[in-house]
This record gives structure tokens, sequence and C-alpha cells, in this order.
């Protein structure tokens, strides 16, 4: 069974920085494309990042560009979200997703929520 | 950037009824439009990738047409656990985008 299980979201003081990992199990994780999605309360869906199956290849939104890095750790099977530079308008439910092909969201994790505020 | 606008942002219907939604991208995107269902509280799940392809073990009376711009998600008859959030999402090109999403909600 595919699991994806996101951790490290929480308070964060804008300016600051935090880092949201995703492990993966159930599937050969270093086989798979894998993206973050995000989610600000009550609003719409939003793409933030994705990552090749061997790292070699990222992608941003324009809206986190420079401010955010995502990572994969292949032998732990882990994906990472390092955040910095936190703004209000970063503050939403993160989710790590499993892409399935051209981009398609197959399977996503529970989500984690991050919120910054003074 | 490729803009994915739905239509209509909400709507009410009844349990039985067939509903559309519909989903335009400001470009071409081929068939790379894939749909999501998100209900309160819970992650969203893929329903219908590549435009027409149905997810394993989604019911049937959900289907996806169209091509190129405009695209389409019906449910021929709707069902209680089908009042939720529909969202578009195209997977076409980076950035990737999704629709603002369709409310659902019982009539």
């Amino acid at each position: 069974e595919v699991q994806l299980v996101e951790s490290g979201g929480g308070l964060v003081q804008p300016g600051g920085s935090l880092r949201l990992s995703c492990a993966a199990s159930g599937f050969t994780f270093n086989t798979y494309w894998m993206h973050w999605v995000r989610q600000a309360p009550g609003k719409g869906l939003v793409w933030v990042s994705r990552i090749k199956s061997d790292g070699s290849s990222t992608s941003y939104a324009d809206s986190v560009k420079g401010r955010f890095t995502i990572s994969r750790d292949n032998a732990r099977n882990t994906l990472y979200l390092q955040m910095s530079s936190l703004r209000a308008e970063d503050t939403a439910v993160y989710y790590c997703t499993r892409d399935g092909g051209w981009n398609t969201y197959e399977y996503w994790g529970q989500g984690t929520l991050v919120t910054v505020s003074s | 950037d490729i803009q994915m606008t739905q239509s209509p942002s909400s709507l009410s219907a009844s349990v039985g009824d067939r509903v559309t939604i519909t989903c335009r991208a400001s470009q071409s995107i081929s068939n790379y439009l894939n749909w999501y269902q998100q209900k309160p509280g819970k992650a969203p799940n893929l329903l219908i990738s590549t435009a027409s392809t149905l997810q394993s073990g989604v019911p049937s009376r959900f289907s996806g047409r169209g091509s190129g711009t405009d695209f389409t998600l019906t449910i021929t008859s709707l069902q209680p656990e089908d009042f939720a959030t529909y969202y578009c999402q195209q997977g076409s090109s980076v950035p990737l985008s999704f629709g603002g999403g369709t409310k659902v909600e019982i009539k």
C-alpha cells in the first residue's frame, strides 16, 4: 500500500525557516517524480515544486522560487521541502504527492499545516 | 503560464441529478488534464487522468471528456458521497496549475 506521511509543519514567525519531510513507503520511491502542493485555509490547490526521481531536476512556482528548496533522499525514501524567508501568505496545508505520469498527482499524503505568524 | 478556469465555482444539486463541470485552459494542453475530488479536511483524490481515464475504484458515474483547451467532468447520477469540491489540473507544462475549484452542494 502506498503511503506518504508528511511531518515538520508548525507555527513559525515571518522570515523564519522550516523543513518539511515526507516519508514514502509501499512503492519504489527512487523511480517516481514527487511534488509538493499546498492549500491555504479555505482556498484552492496550488502547485509548489517537483523533483525528478533521481533528484537531478527540480522546478518551482514563481511564488516560492529562491526561498524554497525541494530535495530527496532515495536511500531513506524521504522527500523534503526546505522553506526559508517565510511569509504570511505561505500559510497552508502542504501535501506531498506522487507523480503517476505526466504530472498527475496519483497519491497524496494527509498534509502538514504550516502557519506563518508573529 | 497556463491558466485554468473552472465553472461554475459552485452549484447546488439533488441526489440523482446529472452534473457537469467545465474547465478551460488558456492554451492547448492536449489531453494532459486531471480531475480531483476533495472532501472537507481531507487530501484530494484523483478521479480522472489524461482527460478521460477513470482511476481504479472510481465509480463509473464519473466521466471526463475534452482535449486542447476545453474539458468537462460529468457525474451522471449524483450520490450523497459526491458532495465535495472538484478541481481540474493541467499537467502539460510547468508551472503546473489547478482550476479554482467547483463546490458541489446539496440542494
